[in-house]
């Protein structure tokens, strides 16, 4: 079956460094997502993007960040100057995209980030 | 605006006993709910979803949900549980607007004893 893949699992750097997250979605989708989970909080909607661009966003994925489709399979997450809250378990998923907005979101295992 | 509510953090149980989640939400417009399991080091799995067909919505592994719209409600149900079902569970809405974004509720930790 079909899955959304994440690396790294886990992924440590120091604050204000730059990070990329990276994802492969499922092959024949066309949306694509960034969730966050903070340690001991909610699961939080980062952003989704569709036709190479940024479709929705949430009130947390300010200038700090940014996404891109680098090629056919991959799709980043990246974080310019990481802060110390920014410490989380990011999710990536995918959804074929067909029909109403509630296709099914397929989700990845998560990259663990820590910001020391 | 919309928002989920799950009852009880953690919940033990034996092993082939009933199982019971409880989620209530809170939306705008006619919701789409969902429930996900993440087991762990693996992804948010899907194991149902009410998208205003049946208000009894059946899922993977002998799970299922009813919809309740006067109780606001979308309690999730296993009559037997097994060991493999010990996991972190999450009520999920999605609004039905046209945006896709999803608002999850804190989870609930399901531990099975022997």
């Amino acid at each position: 079956e079909p899955e959304v893949t994440q690396t790294p699992s886990h992924q440590v750097t120091q604050m204000g460094q730059e990070v990329i997250l990276r994802c492969v979605p499922i092959s024949n989708h066309l949306y694509f997502y960034w969730y966050r989970q903070i340690l001991g909080q909610k699961v939080e909607f980062l952003v989704s993007f569709y036709n190479n661009e940024i479709s929705e966003k949430s009130e947390i994925f300010d200038d700090q960040f940014s996404v891109e489709r680098p090629d056919g399979s991959n799709f980043t997450l990246k974080i310019r100057s990481t802060k110390l809250e920014d410490s989380a378990m990011y999710f990536c998923a995918s959804s074929v995209g067909a029909g109403d907005s509630t296709d099914t979101q397929y989700f990845g295992p998560g990259t663990r980030l820590t910001v020391l | 605006a919309q928002s989920v509510t799950q009852l009880d953090s953690h919940v033990s149980v034996s092993e082939g006993t009933p199982v019971l989640l409880r989620c209530n939400y809170s939306s705008s417009y006619s919701p789409s709910l969902f429930w996900y399991v993440q087991h762990p080091n693996k992804g948010l799995q899907l194991l149902l979803k009410y998208t205003s067909a049946a208000t009894l919505v059946k899922g993977i592994n002998g799970f299922e949900a009813e919809f309740k719209k006067s109780e606001t409600s979308f309690h999730l149900t296993k009559p037997s549980a097994h060991m493999s079902d010990a996991a972190e569970y999450f009520c999920v809405v999605s609004s039905n607007t046209g945006r896709r974004a999803l608002t999850f509720g804190s989870g609930t930790r399901l531990q099975v004893q022997p």
